[in-house]
């Protein structure tokens, strides 16, 4: 089943505790990206992937790194959370970097509190 | 700047009836994909329907269906034959060549809170 996966689902952490968020998709898409949800805030992305080695700024880096060292994987790292990290965290990956028209596909999220 | 602007936080429909979702969207950009998701209270993203900017017939997938108007910069999802099941948040979100940077980000409404009732 094509799918993208994110682990954990959720998670309770306490401020300072480094932690890595998955995700990995099995459709070999290029494009791969990472949001946050919070009320009132919609959605806001955090950093994205056009492949293998490339990663980027989006919306809202701060507090947070990313790495793509194999295609299917795009891990989320918080090397010191803090409490304004809690929110819900999406994984979504789409096939093609340069085709802006492609269809992001969304993991499960992952609700992330910070105490 | 892109924007996408749902004007509507909340709508209530009876069941088996349609309902419109509407949104419209602002960007400079000839080339741009919109998308619908859905997002049940379990949190994950659905996504129902897609539209490029050049399509030009309205998207059709199922009781989703999308009202583009292009010169009116709008995008409406109308969901007919409502069920209990598609009580959920829905979010507009758009994609263009342009926003900013090369990152072809999605740029997502407030969302719209539909409950459907029995």
């Amino acid at each position: 089943e094509a799918q993208v996966t994110q682990n954990p689902r959720y998670l309770i952490t306490v401020t300072g505790k480094k932690l890595t968020v998955t995700c990995s998709q099995n459709m070999n898409h290029e494009y791969m990206s990472w949001y946050r949800q919070d009320p009132g805030l919609g959605l806001r992305q955090i950093y994205y992937s056009m492949n293998v080695e490339v990663t980027d700024k989006g919306d809202v880096p701060e507090g947070y790194k990313v790495s793509r060292k194999e295609k299917r994987n795009f891990p989320l790292i918080l090397e010191s959370p803090s409490p304004n990290q809690t929110s819900l965290y999406f994984c979504a990956s789409s096939l093609m970097a340069e085709y802006h028209t492609d269809t992001q596909y969304f993991g499960p999220g992952t609700r992330l509190t910070v105490l | 700047a892109q924007k996408i602007t749902q004007t509507q936080p909340g709508m209530f429909v009876q069941e088996k009836e349609a309902v419109t979702l509407d949104c419209t969207y602002d960007t400079s950009d000839p080339s741009y994909g919109l998308f619908w998701y859905k997002q049940p209270s379990s949190g994950e993203m659905i996504f129902l329907i897609y539209q490029g900017s050049y399509d030009q017939q309205n998207a059709t997938e199922g009781r989703y269906s999308l009202n583009f108007q292009k010169a009116r910069k709008s995008a409406n999802l109308v969901i007919s034959a409502s069920q209990l099941g598609d009580s959920a948040m829905y979010f507009c979100a758009m994609r263009d060549a342009w926003s900013g940077g090369s990152n072809y980000k999605l740029t997502f409404g407030k969302g719209t809170l539909l409950t459907v009732n029995p």
